[in-house]
């Protein structure tokens, strides 16, 4: 069965770079057809789309992130990961890798990992 | 940018109730509708995608509908265990995800 394991620093300072890494256990990540995702929570609010990669490499991003925002994928390690650039306050919440039900590109995601909670201060 | 937009945003309601909440676009997203639910601390759940297709091991209590820009997810006897937020989300056309901002059920 398919699992995403989550791992990355919780506390990140003001104007940071926020790294994420989600690792794939259960099946491999350039082989699978799926385009992965990361969505984040801030505290009792709702949830946003960050941005996507395909199993090929192919970067999807938010447009109101897409300045500060690089997903990559490691198919050695069978990861892909975030950064989050130039972070503010604004930035805290909890942040999700997960991946679609299907690989039809941009499906619904039935599979998540276990969130991490990322706090910017200093 | 299509918005979505949930409602209502809070629901008291006893166990055993039926239950139907509602998710509005602002522009026709055909079929590529999907309801989370989520529970404290937890991710996001997948009940349903396709607007009206459960996803694996979810209970047939659950069932959506709708089409175009009007959806509802319903919960034919609420359970225990139903108590959460749900979340609707439109996916597939650019950009490619947007979620409502959820309704909570709250025990009444």
């Amino acid at each position: 069965q398919l699992q995403l394991q989550q791992s990355g620093p919780g506390l990140v300072k003001p104007s940071e770079t926020l790294s994420l890494t989600c690792t794939v256990s259960g099946g491999s990540i350039s082989s699978s057809g799926y385009y992965w995702g990361w969505i984040r929570q801030p505290p009792g609010k709702g949830l946003e789309w960050i941005g996507s990669i395909s199993y090929s490499g192919g970067t999807y991003y938010n447009p109101s992130l897409k300045s500060r925002v690089t997903i990559s994928v490691d198919t050695s390690k069978n990861q892909f990961s975030l950064k989050l650039s130039s972070l503010t306050a604004a930035d805290t919440a909890v942040y999700y890798c997960a991946r679609p039900q299907s690989t039809d590109a941009f499906e619904a995601f039935d599979i998540w990992g276990q969130g991490t909670m990322v706090t910017v201060s200093s | 940018e299509i918005v979505m937009t949930q409602s209502p945003a809070t629901l008291s309601v006893s166990p055993g109730e039926r239950v139907t909440l509602s998710c509005r676009a602002s522009q026709s997203v055909s079929s590529n509708l999907a309801w989370y639910q989520q529970k404290p601390g937890q991710a996001p759940r997948l009940l349903i995608y396709g607007a009206s297709t459960r996803a694996t091991g979810i209970p047939a209590r659950f069932s959506g509908s709708g089409s175009g820009t009007e959806f509802t997810l319903t919960i034919s006897s609420l359970q225990s265990e139903d108590f959460a937020v749900y979340y609707c989300q439109r996916y597939n056309n650019w950009p490619p995800y947007t979620f409502g901002q959820g309704s909570k059920l709250e025990i009444k």
